[in-house]
């Protein structure tokens, strides 16, 4: 099993392109989340999906858009990157609520936003 | 509304010597805590979790943690650290709801 994968690893973006990011699990897991990662702020939810075709809003959604049509992936969407989005982003997936249930996670994307 | 603190954000220890990183939560029902450890460049990876039952949950490489109600704390200890164990620590508290709220983190550095 290779868990939690991300694609990609590292990325530059300029102000205003967009790009996806890629999470696929092969856990069989209903849940699905992205976080990012901040210095000093911890990992903080931006959006997550209970199961196959829904999504939810996380902690801090706004410039982020996600889409979940197969189970085993999750994408997150940059539509308009801002520098704000530099950050390290990691999915996670839990086999049932992730309020009770462990997180996978992934070895996460490092995005630079110039 | 949820929330975690995780009051020391660096800590530093030698080799051999104990370990304690504190973790207070705020939730109105009975929580569900964790324990995560993040190596540097590395996602995370579940150290211990507590849901009911004995208030003193042994996890992964040699970490125990104990939930104490009565002050809001779940606070992660090992007897003997390794220098492998230099890691960012997060503590997250979960409950009945879809989502986990993470702590800000403690950075452990081991001196030789």
């Amino acid at each position: 099993n290779a868990g939690v994968t991300q694609t990609p690893k590292f990325r530059v973006l300029k102000t205003g392109q967009s790009m996806t990011l890629l999470c696929a699990q092969d856990m069989n897991h209903e849940y699905m989340y992205w976080y990012r990662q901040d210095p000093g702020m911890g990992l903080r939810l931006i959006h997550y999906s209970v199961g196959e075709g829904t999504t939810a809003k996380g902690e801090v959604p706004d410039g982020y858009n996600v889409s979940r049509l197969k189970k085993q992936n999750f994408l997150l969407g940059l539509e308009s990157a801002a520098p704000s989005q530099t950050s390290v982003y990691f999915c996670a997936s839990s086999y049932l609520g992730g309020g009770q249930e462990t997180q996978y996670f992934g070895p996460g994307t490092r995005l630079l936003v110039l | 509304a949820q929330s975690v603190t995780q009051p020391d954000i660096h800590i530093t220890v030698s080799e051999g010597a104990s370990l304690e990183l504190r973790c207070n939560y705020s939730y109105g029902a009975t929580p569900y805590l964790f324990w995560y450890v993040q190596s540097p460049g590395q996602g995370l990876q579940l150290l211990l979790k507590y849901f009911s039952g004995d208030t003193l949950v042994q996890g992964i490489k040699g970490f125990e943690a104990e939930f104490k109600r009565s002050q809001s704390s779940f606070n992660l200890r090992k007897p003997s650290v390794h220098w492998s164990d230099a890691a960012e620590y997060f503590c997250a508290v979960g409950g009945d709801t879809d989502k986990l709220i993470f702590g800000t983190g403690t950075r452990l550095q081991v001196f030789p």
